[in-house]
C-alpha cells in the first residue's frame, strides 16, 4: 500500500541528546514536510523540501535539522539547541504546486527523559 | 504574517443535526483550501479540498468557499458520534505548496 511511514512512534530524549525521527513514503511524491504540533494548537511548519538535495526552512526551524538524499526519505534531527522539544512530529508529502493536498504519516510523540 | 483562523469550540451538536465549522483567512492570494479532521492522538486525514468560489459535495460533507469574503466553511450533515474530532482548516497561498494551518474546531456530537 502507498503511504507514509514514520518512526518511532515514540520516542524520548535525554538532556543534551540528539534524536532523529524518520519519515518515508513511496507515494511518489516531490514534496516532503515536517511539522510540530503542540496540545491545542495547528501545525507549525519546520522544514520542507521539493526536491532532493534541497530543503528550506519554516516558521520555526531553529535547534532542528533535516537532510534529503533521497526522494522517498526526509528525516528530522531534532538537536540539543531546540530547549523545549515535546510535541508530536508529523510528516507529510504532496505533489508540489498546483491544488495538490498534503498527506500525512502517523507521526512522532517527542518527550523529555 | 499570514492567518489562519477558527472558533476552537467545542461545537457540539446532536446526533443526526448539522454541524457547521468556520474558517476565515488573511491572505487575499489564497488559492487552495483544505478540510483535515484530527482524532485525539491521531495525524490529520484529509477530508475535502476546494479551490473555486461555491460549493463542494461528497457524501455527507460539503465545502463553501467565498473568497470576497475570505471565508471557508465545512458542513456535515446527519452528524454522527464517529464524526467527534477536532477539524483543521488549511490554506495554500499561490504557487507556494505550503500550508498555513488554524488551530482547529473542537468537534463534539452527542448521541
Amino acid at each position: 500500500d502507498g503511504g507514509i511511514t514514520q518512526s518511532p512512534k515514540y520516542l524520548f530524549r535525554k538532556e543534551g541528546q540528539n534524536v532523529t525521527l524518520s519519515c518515508e513514503q513511496n507515494l511518489n511524491h516531490d514534496a516532503m514536510y515536517w511539522y510540530r504540533q503542540d496540545p491545542g494548537q495547528g501545525l507549525r511548519l519546520i522544514y520542507y523540501s521539493q526536491i532532493v538535495n534541497d530543503f528550506q526552512k519554516g516558521d520555526i526551524a531553529e535547534g532542528y535539522s533535516v537532510s534529503r538524499e533521497k526522494k522517498e526519505s526526509f528525516p528530522l534531527t531534532v538537536t540539543s539547541a531546540q530547549k523545549n522539544p515535546t510535541a508530536f512530529y508529523l510528516c507529510a508529502s504532496s505533489i508540489w504546486g498546483g491544488h495538490q493536498p498534503q498527506h500525512f504519516g502517523d507521526g512522532t510523540r517527542l518527550s523529555i527523559l | 504574517q499570514k492567518e489562519v483562523e477558527q472558533n476552537s469550540g467545542p461545537l457540539s451538536v446532536p446526533e443526526g443535526a448539522i454541524a457547521s465549522l468556520n474558517c476565515t483567512y488573511s491572505d487575499r492570494g489564497s488559492q487552495s483550501f483544505f478540510w483535515y479532521r484530527q482524532y485525539s492522538g491521531k495525524s490529520p486525514e484529509l477530508i475535502m479540498f476546494i479551490y473555486s468560489n461555491g460549493d463542494k459535495e461528497d457524501g455527507r460533507f460539503t465545502a463553501q468557499l467565498n473568497k470576497a469574503s475570505q471565508y471557508v466553511s465545512l458542513l456535515i450533515r446527519d452528524s454522527q458520534p464517529s464524526d467527534s474530532a477536532t477539524y483543521l482548516c488549511a490554506v495554500k497561498g499561490g504557487s507556494q505548496g505550503n500550508l498555513i494551518f488554524g488551530k482547529g474546531t473542537k468537534l463534539s456530537v452527542k448521541p
